[in-house]
């Protein structure tokens, strides 16, 4: 199973760009990588997936290197409403890519300043 | 349509007692999930059901078991509850379209006296 390695936290001003880094040096050859956002008391939600390169949509770009042994999740001008908790999550995808045991690092406590 | 339902949304037991969390889906997960999550922690997986009639342990099973009744139902079990199991416990279902992605319920939160 690809394990993850985040930042604990992070701090930002608002109106800027900030890049969440996430390893997984073990990451299998079928295993996608997704990231979520969650919120207190509230469950984790998709943010956006990807394979390989670069995948943007209309929250956030991901961004993975060749060897795919990291990924980084980019937020474009954060407001205080992305103050959350942001998890990478190694092994969803399309059903029968990747694994089915689906495990979470400690994630990363993004924390935005007005 | 509600997504991921869960029941009870709070409880209190005492130390050795038992009870259910019951979780429910109307978005035709084949895979279901069970998740804790402790103060400041991230998620940790306690079972999953890769699809209906299965079930596989997690990161932390102990002290808990699962039941898969149907396809839209996956309930958690604590036979004699501990403090240690004080926690929110999350329930997902796994989605079908692309990108497999989790949809999680609202969280049960537990506290064990």
């Amino acid at each position: 199973l690809a394990k993850t390695t985040q930042p604990i936290s992070m701090d930002s001003y608002e109106g800027q760009e900030v890049n969440i880094t996430c390893s997984h040096n073990n990451i299998a050859t079928n295993d996608y990588i997704t990231w979520y956002q969650q919120f207190p008391s509230q469950g984790p939600r998709f943010i956006i997936q990807g394979y390989k390169t670069k995948v943007t949509n209309e929250v956030a770009s991901l961004f993975i290197p060749a060897d795919r042994k990291s990924s980084t999740l980019s937020l474009p001008r954060v407001s205080l409403s992305d103050t959350a908790v942001y998890y990478c999550l190694v092994g969803d995808g399309p059903i029968g890519a990747g694994s089915y045991q689906l495990t979470f690092g400690k994630g990363t406590k993004l924390s935005v300043i007005p | 349509n509600a997504g991921v339902t869960q029941t009870p949304k709070f409880q209190v037991l005492k130390t050795g007692q038992s009870m259910t969390l019951q979780c429910a889906q109307d978005m035709n997960h084949n895979s279901m999930y069970w998740y804790r999550q402790d103060p400041g922690m991230g998620l940790r997986l306690i079972y999953y059901s890769a699809s209906e009639g299965t079930t596989d342990k997690g990161e932390v099973p102990n002290g808990y078991n699962v039941s898969r009744l149907n396809k839209r139902e996956f309930s958690l079990r604590l036979e004699s509850a501990a403090p240690s199991q004080t926690s929110v416990y999350f329930c997902a279902g796994r989605g079908t379209g692309y990108t497999g992605e989790l949809f999680f319920g609202e969280g049960s939160r537990l506290t064990v006296l």
